[in-house]
């Protein structure tokens, strides 16, 4: 079974004050982890796919990394406006199932 | 923003009686999928539909049913609504298997009380 594990489940930044989100999962062959940014009251937004160990993304001050256990969402210097629950999922070797396994996320919050 | 609305947005019913969530997209996605979010649990999937009147179970498929009679439109019906439904469901569409660049997009949410 497919598990995926967030941490830490909230954090508190400083404007300015950089940092790392991890997700860590457990999956027979990985086909893709994705990464949503979530505000309150809205559904996921999309942010990231990661296909393969070594491969980063980047947008604005996020920066996704994969390694072959876990990916990290790295904020640099991050704003008040990224203050939000981030999501990570994966999705296994499935057949014709399109199915994510999402983590718990982490709630951030990004003071002045 | 992709084009997704879910009806209704908010609902709050009675334990036994059924409820209808109307998921509508605009984008012409042949994947669409029924999740729930809970505090405690990721994000569950309920149901998908890979095609009209094509449709699959999710981990979470007891006491739901679906139904997708036209591309556009996927219903989430919960036959007689029970207190562990009340959740907040979540539509997402996808053009095909979420590989290759295929993201799931997902809606504004419904949020769903059952007392």
């Amino acid at each position: 079974e497919d598990q995926v594990t967030q941490s830490p489940e909230a954090l508190r930044l400083q404007e300015g004050e950089s940092s790392s989100l991890n997700c860590s999962y457990t999956v027979s062959g990985l086909r893709g982890l994705f990464w949503y940014r979530q505000d309150p009251g809205k559904g996921p937004e999309f942010l990231f796919t990661l296909y393969s160990a070594g491969e980063e993304k980047e947008k604005e001050r996020l920066k996704a990394t994969l390694t072959k256990k876990e990916s990290f969402l790295h904020i640099t210097a991050p704003k008040p406006e990224d203050s939000a629950t981030y999501l990570c999922a994966v999705q296994g070797p499935t057949g014709t199932a399109s199915k994510l396994t999402f983590g718990t996320g982490t709630r951030l919050q990004v003071t002045l | 923003d992709a084009g997704i609305t879910q009806s209704p947005r908010h609902k709050v019913t009675e334990t036994g009686t059924p409820v209808t969530l109307r998921c509508h997209q605009t984008e012409n996605h042949r994947y669409m999928y029924w999740y729930r979010q809970d505090p405690g649990h990721g994000l569950r999937l309920i149901h998908y539909s890979y095609g009209v009147k094509d449709t699959d179970k999710g981990e979470v498929s007891d006491g739901y049913s679906v139904s997708r009679s036209k591309t556009e439109d996927f219903l989430l019906t919960l036959e007689s609504a029970t207190s562990s439904q009340t959740s907040v469901y979540f539509c997402a569409i996808s053009e095909s298997i979420p590989l290759a660049g295929n993201t799931i997009y997902f809606g504004e949410g419904s949020w769903l009380t059952v007392v």
